[in-house]
């Protein structure tokens, strides 16, 4: 089982809509949470760290269920400026620890 | 800080031939981590480093490999003989010690053995 799993999408939706991605890790012992963007050809980027309490970043809101091992991101009124691929990421709770990569989901985003 | 630097951004080599990447971390960063991204298997952790010491070779694919960080400014990932199963974008990334901190990446380099 991969560690850290996402539908691959694409996910293609019209400007205005809202999407949401899932993703679910298989180590219990993972204590933070992160989605990373990453455009085409570019390096991936933090979009925003995942609380368990959740959290919201203008039209992103983060989720996470640590009793189902499930992270989720919402995206709402999409721009065009959306489409990229999303990242679901883990780390374990300790210094000095890798962030594990799911394969990401790829939106896109059309007028 | 001019961030994570690479180089070079990219490379095309001859299979059989040694390549070797090269990554700048963040100054102050203590962890500094190699990934491979490919289409068909995603961004994978290659080895990563904390204090200059390896902490986690096991995503190396093969002794063809292998990586150094002999100090805190510098780090080096060598492919000897490559292979053209190695075409990759190759990402460093670096970190500071503190839970839950945001790894940043380089822009990364593209490599294509033919």
């Amino acid at each position: 089982r991969k560690e850290v799993e996402q539908d691959p999408g694409p996910f293609n939706v019209p400007e205005g809509a809202t999407v949401a991605f899932n993703c679910t890790y298989s180590n219990s012992a993972s204590q933070s949470f992160f989605w990373y963007r990453q455009d085409c050809r570019k390096e991936p980027k933090l979009l925003m760290s995942v609380y368990s309490s959740g959290n919201e970043d203008g039209r992103f809101t983060a989720q996470l269920n640590r009793a189902s091992q499930y992270i989720s991101l919402l995206i709402r009124d999409s721009k065009l400026s959306d489409s990229a691929t999303y990242l679901c990421v883990v780390l374990l709770n300790q210094a000095g620890t890798a962030l594990i990569f799911g394969k990401g989901t790829t939106l896109s985003v059309s007028s | 800080d001019a961030g994570v630097i690479q180089s070079p951004r990219h490379e095309v080599t001859e299979m059989g031939q040694e390549v070797t990447l090269r990554c700048k971390p963040i100054s102050g960063h203590n962890s500094l981590f190699w990934y491979r991204q490919t289409m068909m298997r995603g961004l994978e952790l290659l080895i990563y480093f904390n204090n200059n010491v390896p902490i986690d070779d096991s995503g190396m694919p093969e002794d063809r490999f292998s990586a150094k960080m002999p100090n805190a400014s510098f780090s080096t990932l060598k492919i000897q003989p490559s292979e053209p199963r190695d075409s990759a974008v190759y990402f460093c990334a670096s970190s500071s010690d503190r839970i839950g901190t945001e790894a940043f990446f380089g822009q990364g380099t593209r490599l294509t053995v033919v």
